[in-house]
Order: C-alpha cells, then sequence, then structure tokens
C-alpha cells in the first residue's frame, strides 16, 4: 500500500522553463510534507517543506503547493537551471507530525534540466 | 561541521555472508533512522532509534537484519546470511528529536549481494 505515490518517474525540461513534480498522498493524517532533493551518491537533501495548515510556500525559486481535498502536493521550480537536474522525492512523516518523524517516501522523480 | 557519515561506501558480499553498516550520525543529535533504498524506489523506514533505544523496528523485513546503537550515537545495522534481495543502498539519518525536525541523511551504503 503506498501512501506517498509519484507517478512520473522522469520529467524532462528546458532550462528556464518552469518544472512541475507532482505527488498524491492517501493518508489524510499526514500533516506535514516534504520535498527531498538527491544527487547521485549523496544522500537526500530537503528542499522545502510544507505544514497542512497551509496551501502554498515559497523559497526563492521553489513553491510548494498543497491541494488538501485532492491529497495532491505539487513542487513548481521556475526558472530551472541544469543544476536542478536530480531525483526528487516526496515524504511525508508517519502518522503526522505529533510522531516520531519516521518518513513515507514517494517512488522519485528524476528531473533533467536540459541547457 | 560534519554531517553525517556511513561507512563502507560500497559493499558486495556473497549470498550467504553477514555484513555489518555503520552509521555516525551528526553530534547532539537523539534521533537515528535507517533506510533500504532499493533501486528504482524511494526510501522505505526500516527502524529508529531514541539515544540507544530501539523505538521503532517495524520495518526490519526479516529476522536477519538486527540494528543498534549501544551508546546514543554510533549505529550498527547488521545483515546476517545476506540475500540477492537484499541488495540496495542502506541510508542512515540523524535529527533532532520530533517530526518537524529536519532529517539529515548519509550518502548510503551500496549493498550488493552475489
Amino acid at each position: 500500500d503506498q501512501q506517498v505515490k509519484q507517478n512520473s518517474p522522469s520529467l524532462s525540461v528546458q532550462e528556464g522553463r518552469i518544472s512541475i513534480l507532482n505527488c498524491d498522498y492517501t493518508n489524510s493524517m499526514f500533516d506535514y510534507f516534504l520535498w527531498y532533493k538527491k544527487y547521485p551518491a549523496e544522500g537526500p537533501t530537503v528542499l522545502i517543506s510544507i505544514s497542512s495548515i497551509k496551501d502554498k510556500n515559497e523559497d526563492g525559486r521553489f513553491t510548494v503547493f498543497l491541494n488538501k481535498s485532492a491529497k495532491h502536493l505539487s513542487l513548481h521550480i521556475v526558472p530551472s537551471q541544469p543544476g536542478d537536474s536530480a531525483v526528487y522525492f516526496c515524504a511525508a512523516p508517519d502518522g503526522g507530525s505529533s510522531n516520531t518523524g519516521k518518513l513515507i517516501f514517494g517512488q522519485g522523480t528524476t528531473l533533467q534540466v536540459k541547457p | 561541521g560534519a554531517g553525517v557519515s556511513q561507512s563502507p561506501r560500497y559493499k558486495v558480499a556473497k549470498r550467504g555472508q553477514d555484513v555489518a553498516l555503520r552509521c555516525d550520525p551528526i553530534s547532539g543529535h537523539v534521533s537515528l533512522f535507517w533506510y533500504q533504498q532499493a533501486l528504482g524506489q524511494g526510501p522505505e523506514f526500516l527502524t529508529y532509534f531514541q539515544n540507544e533505544a530501539q523505538l521503532d523496528k517495524s520495518g526490519l523485513p526479516s529476522d536477519r537484519f538486527f540494528a543498534e546503537r549501544p551508546e546514543g550515537s554510533v549505529s550498527t545495522l547488521k545483515i546476517q546470511r545476506t540475500q540477492q534481495e537484499d541488495s540496495a543502498v542502506y541510508l542512515c539519518a540523524s535529527s533532532l528529536v520530533g517530526a518537524f525536525n529536519e532529517q539529515f541523511f548519509g550518502p548510503g551504503t551500496r549493498l550488493t549481494v552475489l
């Protein structure tokens, strides 16, 4: 039972354009979400997060949108840069933010930004 | 400051061998997590420590998997009698206590079982 789903394994965009990565979840107890970025041979690092009391969080070129009724998140990167090429994971703490912090991850989306 | 480190970075084992994977968390981080990442998948939770106490081991796939953190700092994940399906990247993460605290991940150990 995949509680966090990223249905697009890969995405390719042109430098300067917008990248949109999508994530769906099934567990209505999730109240905090994170996007992790992972380069080859490195551990994932947090890119941006959002609490369920918000529907948008912005940090520079990165914006995460949360639609609770649809149980859907999206990460927008604009403008996309070649250095953004990486694997992106959507994640949520199991049991909500009051729990230990054990994370449930999606399968990941590999983003390639072409110069 | 130093991040989370893991060793070895790569491990090749013959089926049936025992392996031990080490994680050095960030100093002062109370929480420590182990995840398993199969090829093309996201990380999956294995086990969680708060200091030296193993509070959740619900993700360990079989009794061949064992983790410890005896002094509340360094942790070791041991896999006995390795099988081919154990081939994966094993990631360790540490954080301050609480779900809102960022988990900092190590680079992982890539285990290949032949």
